[in-house]
């Protein structure tokens, strides 16, 4: 079946890095990806769409500068968390649908626990 | 805009025994999917169940099945023979139909527990 590969699992760093966290769609073409951060025990919340070839679409007070999202192929959609710190400690998953059609059920990456010291 | 609400923050049950869990949404589109998502401990997003707003029949997998009251703009999940492995959080998901490249929007989750 159709599966998203998300990289990596786990991040520990220190406040300052950049973290970059890939999300590929490992069998089939995904023109739109999805990032969504979630808090322990709380929904998820989306970040941004991410669309190959164009720039992606930030939800409402979601900092692009912060956040910085690529989609340069088909099948793969980067987050790059710029300069983080403790606050943008979470839990970040993301998602791809199995075609262009909205029919089809979205397929999610096993997510990224990101930790900032 | 859409919204999807499910007042259940935490719900437990007994093996074996059955359990639903409640969903409402609020929408104006008239065609549209819903979703059952669940997350174990290990935090994996897994499909349940999708239904299609337009039919009129209950979708269906297994121990798992809906019921939806498009008038009532409701989607309960409902777990037969619950086991332990049902344990984790659901989500229930909105997105509409029509339009390539929608996100899904979810419910704040239901924590079911079940237990032996």
């Amino acid at each position: 079946g159709a599966v998203v590969s998300q990289h990596p699992s786990r991040v520990i760093c220190k406040s300052g890095t950049s973290v970059k966290i890939e999300c590929r769609s490992l069998d089939f073409q995904a023109t739109t990806m999805f990032w969504y951060r979630q808090f322990p025990k709380k929904s998820l919340m989306l970040m941004a769409t991410s669309n190959e070839g164009s720039k992606a679409t930030y939800e409402q007070g979601v900092e692009k500068d912060k956040f910085l999202i690529n989609h340069a192929s088909l099948t793969l959609s980067t987050l790059t968390v710029t300069s983080a710190h403790p606050e943008d400690s979470s839990f970040y998953i993301c998602s791809a649908g199995l075609g262009s059609g909205s029919n089809q059920p979205q397929h999610f990456g096993d997510g990224t626990r990101l930790s900032i010291l | 805009a859409q919204t999807v609400t499910q007042s259940q923050p935490e719900m437990s049950v007994q093996e074996a025994e059955t359990v639903t869990l409640s969903c409402t949404y609020d929408t104006s589109e008239s065609n549209y999917y819903l979703f059952w998502y669940k997350q174990p401990p290990s935090r994996q997003m897994i499909l349940v169940i999708r239904q299609e707003a337009y039919k009129q029949q209950n979708a269906t997998e297994n121990r798992f099945s809906v019921n939806f009251q498009k008038a009532a703009k409701s989607f309960s999940l409902k777990i037969s023979d619950s086991q332990l492995g049902d344990t984790a959080m659901y989500f229930c998901a909105f997105m509409k139909a029509n339009q390539a490249g929608t996100a899904l929007i979810f419910g704040k989750g239901t924590t079911l527990s079940v237990s032996s």
